[in-house]
């Protein structure tokens, strides 16, 4: 069975200070996605990265894929209110079964 | 492009009946998948139906139930409710990964599902 760990479970950061969030595996990924959900709301999908090494930047946040496809990191920079809610990392582990398993998941809260 | 509706938003129900969600995938998507999400135990995998047929399930009892129609959209059945199928359920669209090999998967909003 392939678990998708992520760490830290409960962050509470003051606004503009910078954060990061890992996703760990013990398996390889065939690609892996990062989605943030607010509060009654589904999650929503922020990346996807595919390439071992790959970063990606989307506005304040970089995300990062590690070299052997085992992990990535979500980076914030100068965090803000609007960041606050439920980060999930989720990976294909099935390489063509085409089903995801989702990550434990890092709540996150910003205090202004 | 509309995004994935799901219906109701919110449901409440007793003991021992049984409920049906509704979920309208992205125009153009065959796959759906299901997941039930607690506090507790984080998002579950329930099942993903393609073309009709359901191609991976989680490990759920068989009070949990799912179908998909020709149109693509969706729909999941719980009977017999117990307190603890309390949750707010997601259902979520997708391509398929084809020769990408990239498979993401869109959300709706979720039903709220109460048990009392």
């Amino acid at each position: 069975t392939q678990l998708l760990e992520q760490s830290p479970q409960f962050l509470s950061i003051q606004e503009g200070e910078n954060l990061t969030v890992y996703c760990n595996s013990s398996s390889v990924f065939s690609s892996l996605q990062w989605y943030r959900q607010e509060p009654g709301e589904g999650p929503v999908l922020l990346v996807t990265v595919v390439t071992g090494g790959e970063v990606k930047k989307l506005k304040r946040l970089t995300f990062q894929f590690g070299d052997a496809r085992k992990d990535s990191s979500l980076h914030i920079t100068a965090a803000q209110p609007g960041d606050t809610g439920l980060y999930l990392c989720a990976g294909d582990f099935n390489f063509g079964n085409e089903k995801l398993t989702f990550g434990t998941g890092t709540r996150l809260t910003i205090i202004p | 492009k509309a995004g994935v509706t799901q219906t109701p938003r919110y449901l409440i129900k007793t003991r021992g009946q049984q409920v049906t969600l509704s979920c309208s995938p992205i125009s153009g998507h065959r796959s759906v998948s299901w997941y039930q999400q607690t506090p507790g135990q984080g998002l579950q995998f329930l099942f993903e139906y393609f073309s009709e047929t359901q191609r991976n399930k989680g490990n759920f009892p068989g009070r949990f139930s799912g179908r998909q129609f020709s149109n693509s959209r969706s729909e999941m059945n719980v009977s017999t409710l117990e307190l603890g199928d309390s949750a707010l359920y997601l259902c979520a669209s997708s391509l398929s990964a084809g020769t990408s090999g990239i498979y993401e998967q869109y959300f709706g909003p979720g039903t709220r599902l109460t048990v009392t």
